[in-house]
């Protein structure tokens, strides 16, 4: 059963900021909010992960809102290399498993 | 963040037969995972791969089919047995980075075709 859900796919322009948003209504307290992505051929790469705070690295940035129940992903200037399947993963602190959805298709179009 | 390779990288196979993956990590980690990308779909975790005792297998999966060894912190293998076109799919291993949480990084796969 998905615990979250995330818009099937979207556009966005190169060089823009694109904002993925991501539903997890049914969190709970001792849960962290994951994001991957998984680039063409490739296996998942790492983005970020957060709790109840905002967070940001050197790839992106995680909104995540004060009921944590949906958080949004920022990638503050999307390249071309940025077309990826996106996924919001919810994960319990103490279990260690990594339930992938069907992620949200991105497009970065020039 | 860990490097990881994965040997082969792709490969096909005849239905019947058996395939062994390998998994090898830079450094020493505690938690090595196997996950099953089957064409167009998303990750499916397989099992957890255990240093020193019995993988620990997720429902839908058992050992005859999959097993798997881990012999030290470094590596583990994963087969494939008795193939079917219905295996053909991406093999992905993982693992465990203690980064302030547990951080899981993956391997880039081995693609395996079956006739």
């Amino acid at each position: 059963d998905a615990k979250t859900t995330q818009p099937p796919s979207m556009d966005c322009a190169e060089g823009r900021a694109a904002n993925l948003p991501c539903n997890h209504s049914t969190i709970s307290g001792n849960e962290y909010v994951y994001w991957y992505r998984q680039i063409h051929s490739q296996g998942p790469q790492y983005i970020i992960h957060g709790l109840k705070n905002n967070e940001t690295n050197e790839m992106a940035s995680l909104i995540i809102t004060e009921d944590r129940k949906s958080s949004t992903l920022i990638l503050p200037h999307a390249t071309l290399r940025d077309t990826a399947v996106y996924y919001c993963i919810v994960r319990d602190f103490n279990d260690y498993k990594l339930s992938f959805g069907a992620g949200t298709t991105v497009t970065v179009r020039a | 963040s860990a490097v990881i390779s994965q040997k082969p990288s792709r490969d096909i196979c005849q239905r019947g037969t058996s395939l062994t993956i390998q998994c090898q990590v830079d450094s020493q980690v505690t938690m090595m995972f196997w996950y099953r990308q089957q064409p167009g779909q998303s990750l499916t975790l397989i099992a957890t791969a255990n240093q020193g005792s019995e993988a620990t297998y997720e429902s839908g999966f058992v050992i005859d089919k999959f097993p798997i060894s881990r012999p030290n912190l470094t590596f583990s293998t994963l087969t494939v047995s008795n193939m079917s076109p219905e295996d053909s799919s991406i093999y992905l291993c993982s693992v465990g980075a203690r980064e302030g949480r547990e951080t899981q990084y993956f391997g880039p796969g081995t693609r395996l075709l079956v006739l």
